[in-house]
């Protein structure tokens, strides 16, 4: 199956820091990405959807100033919590439908990118 | 709106079948079902496309009535490797959103 990865895996900073991941399609082109927050115990918040060559699309409530997305190639987007506080500690991870797909196709996850702001 | 998921949590005996339940309050173009195990991201079991539909996935299946706006997902003869979160998700236009989860725990 296809295989998405995030980087890192596991972040610990300082508020007041920003801090970026990474989410790359490993074997398929993916022009749209989708991130997702996941609080302890909870389900998966779609935060804001990814478009290849264009600006993000972000959920209501999602400050886009705070939490900037990249989609620099058909395999690569990424998210940068700008000035992190504890509050925005959490589970973040990307998806990636198959195949060029959209958003009734097979999202595919990354591993997950455990944040923890001090 | 997101869908909301019944029951919350269930505890089985390996062996032992279960129910899982998706309903939404908007009109549904897809259904699809997730199991994350604790810290790790979500993975795909299947989607349903149409109304009336039903899939099977070795002993885990699902129906999708999109008349009523739900989606049902089923767990038969359980095995230790069941356990987990499983979220429903609804595609609707551009946005897949996620169910509010139900946590099975099989035991021996």
């Amino acid at each position: 199956g296809a295989v998405v990865s995030q980087h890192p895996s596991r972040v610990i900073c300082k508020s007041g820091t920003s801090v970026k991941i990474e989410c790359r399609s490993l074997d398929f082109q993916a022009t749209t990405m989708f991130w997702y927050r996941q609080f302890p115990k909870k389900s998966l918040m779609l935060m804001a959807t990814s478009n290849e060559g264009s600006k993000a699309t972000y959920e209501q409530g999602v400050e886009k100033d705070k939490f900037l997305i990249n989609h620099a190639s058909l395999t690569l987007s990424t998210l940068t919590v700008t000035s992190a506080h504890p509050e925005d500690s959490s589970f973040y991870i990307c998806s990636a439908p198959s195949n060029r797909g959209g958003v009734t196709d097979t999202q595919y996850f990354g591993p997950g990118t455990r944040l923890t702001v001090l | 709106q997101q869908p909301v998921q019944s029951p919350q949590a269930v505890i089985l005996r390996e062996g032992e079948d279960a129910v899982i339940n998706c309903s939404s309050s908007k009109a549904l173009y897809s259904v699809h079902w997730y199991r994350q195990k604790h810290g790790e991201a979500p993975v795909f079991l299947m989607i349903l496309l149409k109304g009336g539909e039903q899939k099977g996935h070795e002993k885990i299946s699902a129906s999708f009535n999109e008349k009523k706006q739900q989606s049902s997902l089923y767990l038969t003869a359980s095995q230790l490797s069941y356990s987990g979160t499983y979220f429903c998700g609804t595609a609707n236009t551009d946005k897949l959103i996620f169910g509010t989860g139900t946590r099975l725990q099989v035991f021996p």
